[in-house]
């Protein structure tokens, strides 16, 4: 079985700084891990995904996460945030390509100017 | 890229009544579907796979005559809310999988917009 801990439902950061939202997975298997970001009242975009190639992965919008199976986490990281940052960040996670996506509770990303 | 439409995005209806929420995978064809129901401020379950040509698996604690899923065609799977009351207010999204991308290393499950049902 598979399972996500976002710690912090709530993060905030000042306009140019780091990002920095916590994911931390449980699988039995190798797993699949995803984030996404969702826009109020929006379906959910795919930010980037890691699929046991290399740890680092860099996604959309500046985006990266890095896989450490040694910490069973996968941290998603932006260099300095936008104001257009400020969503619900959702990090997921499947056992096997396709199938379906067990989600965590989400970390709402605040900015300000 | 793949497109996964969700319709009606937005539905009110009066307690009692059915709804019906198609989702649609435009131009690749999805033996699979994926339905999540999500409350407000709140993350993304599961509610059930969808696929096609068979019965629906559903997760533990959803029910099954509540929530009536076909998936009839390899590009549409439909949720029915049946006999919806206000506790089933919700936003519903689907996700399609693209079986061809498992080879190409593309994304596999791409996301509808999503539905949001409100019952009053």
């Amino acid at each position: 079985a598979q399972s996500v801990t976002q710690l912090g439902s709530h993060v905030s950061v000042s306009e140019g700084a780091l990002v920095l939202l916590r994911c931390n997975y449980s699988s039995s298997v190798p797993p699949y891990l995803f984030w996404y970001v969702q826009y109020p009242n929006q379906g959910l975009q795919l930010l980037l995904k890691y699929t046991s190639a290399a740890t680092l992965v860099k996604g959309i919008n500046g985006f990266e996460a890095e896989f450490k199976k040694s910490e069973t986490s996968f941290h998603l990281t932006k260099p300095s945030a936008h104001m257009s940052d400020a969503a619900e960040y959702f990090c997921a996670v499947s056992g096997e390509a396709g199938t379906a996506l067990i989600f965590g509770k989400g970390t709402t990303l605040s900015v300000s100017s | 890229g793949a497109v996964v439409s969700q319709h009606p995005s937005r539905v009110i209806c009066k307690s009692g009544t059915s709804v019906k929420i198609e989702c649609r995978s435009l131009d690749f064809q999805a033996t699979t579907m994926f339905w999540y129901r999500q409350f407000p401020k709140q993350s993304l379950m599961l509610m059930a796979t969808s696929n096609e040509g068979s019965k629906a698996t559903y997760e533990q604690g959803v029910e099954k005559d509540k929530f009536l899923i076909n998936h009839a065609s390899l590009t549409l799977s439909t949720l029915t809310v049946t006999s919806a009351h206000p506790e089933d207010s919700s936003f519903y999204i689907c996700s399609a999988r693209d079986q061809s991308a498992l080879s190409s290393g593309a994304n596999v499950l791409t996301f509808g917009a999503g539905s949001r049902l409100t019952v009053l």
